[in-house]
C-alpha cells in the first residue's frame, strides 16, 4: 500500500509568511509524528498525535508552530511568521497505535527554505 | 528510553558484510532495538527491529546479545547504495523515536 505522503515536497517562502505542510499517514495508522531536520543536523522531534489528540507537544520550538489532525488521518503543520532558522526538512511519520514493537514509517519530507 | 552509543563512522568494502555495532547497556526488559538508516536528507528508512531474539529480513540481520546490552546490524553484502547514516534506537512506549548521531557508513568500491 501507499506510504506516508507529504506535501509540498519543496517550499520556498519569504520571511514573515505563514506556511502549511501536509502529511497523509499510512491508512489505518492511528499515531502520527512530526520531526524536523536542519541541514547537517540530527532529527528533532516536534509533536505526536494519537488519533486527533496531541498528548506530546513538547518539541514544538515556539508558539509560531502549531499542528492539527482531523478525522484521525491527515495532519497539517503550520508555521506562522516564518524565520530563516525555520529552514529545514520537515518529516512526518506514522505507526499503528503507539505500542512497543510497532514500526514507525517516515515520509520523504517537506523541504522548507525561508528567504 | 535507553541511550545508545554508536561509532561515529565506519568504512566497508563493497560486497563485504557491514557489521554496525550499538551499545545499549541501560536497556530495560520491554524495550525494543530499532535500526533505521538515512540517505542524504531523505526520510529515515526502517530496516529491522527486535526484542530478544535475532532477526533477519530481506535487508539485514540483527544480532542481539543474550544480556541485551548490545546489538549488531549486519548488511550481508554491502553495496554503494548502502552508504548512509545508520541509527540504532531503543524504544519502549512507541510514541516517538529519539534519534542520536548514528553511524555514518561509507561503502567503498
Amino acid at each position: 500500500g501507499a506510504g506516508v505522503s507529504q506535501s509540498p515536497s519543496n517550499k520556498v517562502t519569504e520571511k514573515g509568511k505563514d506556511v502549511e505542510l501536509r502529511c497523509d499517514p499510512i491508512s489505518g495508522h492511528t499515531a502520527l509524528y512530526w520531526y524536523r531536520q536542519s541541514l547537517g543536523q540530527g532529527l528533532e522531534f516536534l509533536i505526536y498525535f494519537q488519533g486527533n489528540s496531541a498528548p506530546d507537544k513538547s518539541g514544538l520550538p515556539s508558539d509560531r508552530f502549531s499542528a492539527e489532525r482531523t478525522g484521525g488521518s491527515v495532519s497539517t503543520l503550520t508555521i506562522q511568521r516564518t524565520q530563516q532558522e525555520d529552514s529545514a526538512v520537515y518529516l512526518c511519520a506514522s505507526s499503528l497505535m503507539p505500542a512497543s514493537g510497532n514500526t514507525i514509517y517516515f515520509g520523504e519530507g517537506s523541504w522548507l527554505t525561508v528567504v | 528510553d535507553a541511550k545508545t552509543t554508536q561509532p561515529t563512522s565506519m568504512d566497508c568494502a563493497e560486497g563485504r558484510a557491514a557489521n554496525l555495532p550499538c551499545n545499549h547497556s541501560t536497556i530495560s526488559g520491554n524495550e525494543y532495538v530499532y535500526w533505521y538508516r538515512q540517505i542524504h536528507s531523505q526520510g529515515p528508512q526502517y530496516i529491522i527491529h527486535g526484542l530478544k531474539n535475532n532477526e533477519t529480513n530481506e535487508m539485514a540481520s540483527l544480532i542481539i546479545t543474550e544480556d541485551r546490552k548490545s546489538s549488531t546490524l549486519i548488511l550481508p553484502h554491502a553495496t554503494l547504495r548502502d552508504t548512509a547514516v545508520y541509527y540504532c534506537i531503543v524504544n519502549n512506549a512507541g510514541n516517538m523515536l529519539t534519534f542520536g548521531g548514528g553511524t555514518r557508513l561509507m561503502v567503498k568500491p
